[in-house]
Parts: C-alpha cells; sequence; structure tokens
C-alpha cells in the first residue's frame, strides 16, 4: 500500500490565486513528520515546509501552509498568492520508522503551472 | 560553494561502461543519501551512509556501488548497467534529529541526468 498519496497528477492556477495541493498519508507510528518539497525543471529537490506530527499548529512559511488534518490523516499544502515561478512538480514526503531507522517516503508528486 | 553539488548533471553511457556520480555536501551534515528518480514513480531511496558507515542498501543492484570517503563526499558506481536505469539520481544529505521538534530535512544536490543506451 502506498504510504503517501498525491491524487492530482496535474492543476493549473492563475498567478495572484491561492491554490491548495493535495496529499494524504499512511502510518502506524505515533510520531512521524511531513513535509513538502518543490522540484524545478533544474532537477533540485528544495525543501517548503515540515509538519510534526505533535504539533498543534499548522505549520506556515511565507506564502507556503499545511493544513494539516491528523484524523484524516492529510497534509495539504496551501499556497497563497501563487508566482510563476510557483510552477513546479510538488512532492509531499513522510519520515517514519522503518527496520530501526528514519526514512524519508515520497509521493508520486504533482505538477502545478501558475498562469499569467 | 554551498549546499550540496552534484557532478555531472549529465551523463549518456553505454551498458559496458563504467562510470562513477559525484556528490558533495558543503553542510557539516553527517547523512547522505542516493535517491533515484524514474519518470512518473516516486522517488526511490538507494543507499544511506550515516558517518560514512553504510546504514541502508535498499535492495539495489550489485551494478550500483556506493562509496563514501568521509562524510563530506558519495559516490556512486556504474558499471554495466541497463537501459531500466536511465533516471535523475539525486544525492541529499541531512543532520542526524537531536530533538523531538528537529526536522530533519533532506538537503538535495540538482541530480545527475543518467541515460543508458
Amino acid at each position: 500500500a502506498q504510504k503517501i498519496t498525491q491524487t492530482q497528477p496535474g492543476m493549473f492556477v492563475q498567478e495572484k490565486e491561492a491554490v491548495t495541493l493535495d496529499c494524504t498519508y499512511d502510518t502506524s507510528d505515533p510520531s512521524y513528520g511531513l513535509f513538502w518539497y518543490k522540484q524545478p525543471s533544474s532537477g533540485e529537490m528544495i525543501f517548503l515546509i515540515y509538519q510534526g506530527s505533535y504539533d498543534q499548529q499548522n505549520a506556515t512559511e511565507g506564502r507556503y501552509s499545511l493544513n494539516f488534518q491528523k484524523a484524516r490523516k492529510s497534509a495539504n499544502l496551501v499556497i497563497s498568492a501563487s508566482q510563476l515561478g510557483d510552477s513546479a512538480m510538488y512532492f509531499c514526503a513522510m519520515r517514519e520508522i522503518q527496520g530501526g531507522s528514519e526514512k524519508l517516503v515520497f509521493g508520486k508528486g504533482m505538477k502545478l503551472t501558475v498562469n499569467p | 560553494e554551498t549546499g550540496v553539488t552534484q557532478t555531472p548533471r549529465h551523463l549518456v553511457m553505454g551498458m559496458t561502461n563504467k562510470k562513477s556520480l559525484k556528490c558533495e555536501q558543503h553542510l557539516g551534515h553527517n547523512a547522505m543519501y542516493w535517491y533515484k528518480q524514474s519518470a512518473k514513480k516516486p522517488l526511490e531511496l538507494m543507499f544511506v551512509y550515516n558517518f560514512k558507515e553504510q546504514t541502508e542498501n535498499n535492495s539495489v543492484p550489485s551494478r550500483f556501488s556506493p562509496e563514501c570517503p568521509n562524510s563530506s563526499h558519495l559516490f556512486l558506481h556504474l558499471h554495466t548497467l541497463q537501459p531500466e536505469d536511465s533516471a535523475l539520481y539525486l544525492c541529499a544529505s541531512s543532520q542526524e534529529r537531536q530533538r523531538l521538534r528537529d526536522t530533519g530535512e533532506l538537503f538535495f544536490g540538482e541530480g545527475s541526468r543518467l541515460t543508458v543506451l
């Protein structure tokens, strides 16, 4: 079974609008972490935002916020005021314990296109 | 230089060639990783090194051979590859989490795009 599910293969948004990228996860660990990464065409994976499973408040980093709904096991990324430079692949990832060590498991990603 | 740098950025090789990918991190991290990114598939963790010791080999074929001479450098030696090995190979580094609240995020390089003919 997939640990991280990103069901939207691609999304289009107008510049300056907000967009929500969906992510659901599956784990039985009580302690885990959730990440969002951005991958532009250059290839580098850029860390955007992190949410710990015990964090009481939703994480925010500038224009990025994470809508963390623990009971639903979802960790959606919200980008406010989209910019053309936000066009990229976006990956949701989860840190969990596997085989006694921490590992980062990634979803398949989704492509965001910001239109002028 | 800062961050994680990978060379070469692009590599084309035949199935009988031997080549190496290089990764260097300037962040003072103690863990380094190789990931494989194929089209329309999640990133696949290949190898993990902590303090120069290999702690993870995710059932990777022996035609991929990692080497970590020190905590700043990581190599991936390639020999007798198959066309299905064509992919983007990403190197990453991280700092061991000291506290539960530490994020432990991975810092990635720009990747080496490998094409096997």
